[in-house]
């Protein structure tokens, strides 16, 4: 079965510190991986958006690595702030489908 | 920036009623989609719509639901006979095109709570 795990489940950072949040999916074919910020009741914003020949990808403070062949990716925030407590979603499309499955996320807390 | 909009932000509703919820997709964009998360769970995928069809649906979404796109601007999802279990947040999202390279961009969600 197709799926998307994420690790960990939680996670507490001082504000100004690194972090990094991983992701292993067993979903085939494999086509791209998604990275999106959750706000708490709000909806999903994309983050960034790999193909299997990408290896890095960077929007800002976060850098997004993927390992097609290992079937992980990592999404490292760096110089944390207080806004980036969200909850951190992977996110693959499903097979040969367009249909995406969801990680169950990794929530975020940026402490001052 | 352009975004996706959705109505009512909160819907509570008694079991066995009808519920609409409405979406207005990013206006060039050609693919809509409804998805679903029931609270502390993931965000799951109910339907993809394209050219006035549904073009994939999951087994979540059974008979109990349908989606239209009335009108050149509006999308969508009735819910039949409501449940308790269909209490969850409900998002809708649109994309440019289907893929590796296209966004699906979601709105900020209606909070669907059935007593």
């Amino acid at each position: 079965k197709n799926q998307v795990e994420q690790s960990p489940q939680s996670l507490i950072i001082l504000e100004g510190k690194n972090c990094t949040l991983q992701c292993n999916y067993t979903v085939s074919p494999f086509s791209n991986l998604r990275w999106y910020k959750q706000d708490t009741g709000r909806g999903p914003v994309s983050l960034t958006i790999m193909t299997f020949s990408e290896n890095t990808k960077s929007n800002g403070r976060y850098t997004a690595t993927l390992d097609a062949d290992t079937k992980q990716s990592s999404l490292h925030i760096t110089a944390s702030q207080l806004s980036d407590s969200a909850s951190y979603i992977c996110v693959v499309p499903d097979g040969g489908s367009y249909k995406l499955i969801f990680g169950s996320g990794t929530r975020l807390l940026v402490r001052p | 920036e352009p975004e996706v909009t959705q109505t009512p932000s909160h819907q509570v509703t008694q079991m066995g009623q009808e519920v609409i919820l409405r979406c207005v997709p990013i206006s060039n964009h050609l693919y809509f989609y409804w998805y679903r998360q029931i609270l502390g769970q993931k965000v799951e995928f109910l339907v993809s719509f394209y050219n006035n069809e549904i073009s994939e649906k999951s087994e979540i979404f059974d008979d109990q639901f349908s989606v239209e796109r009335p009108d050149g601007s509006n999308f969508t999802l009735k819910i039949r006979s409501t449940k308790l279990e269909d209490s969850a947040m409900y998002f809708c999202a649109s994309s440019a095109g289907q893929g590796g390279i296209y966004e699906q961009y979601f709105g900020p969600g209606t909070r669907l709570t059935v007593t």
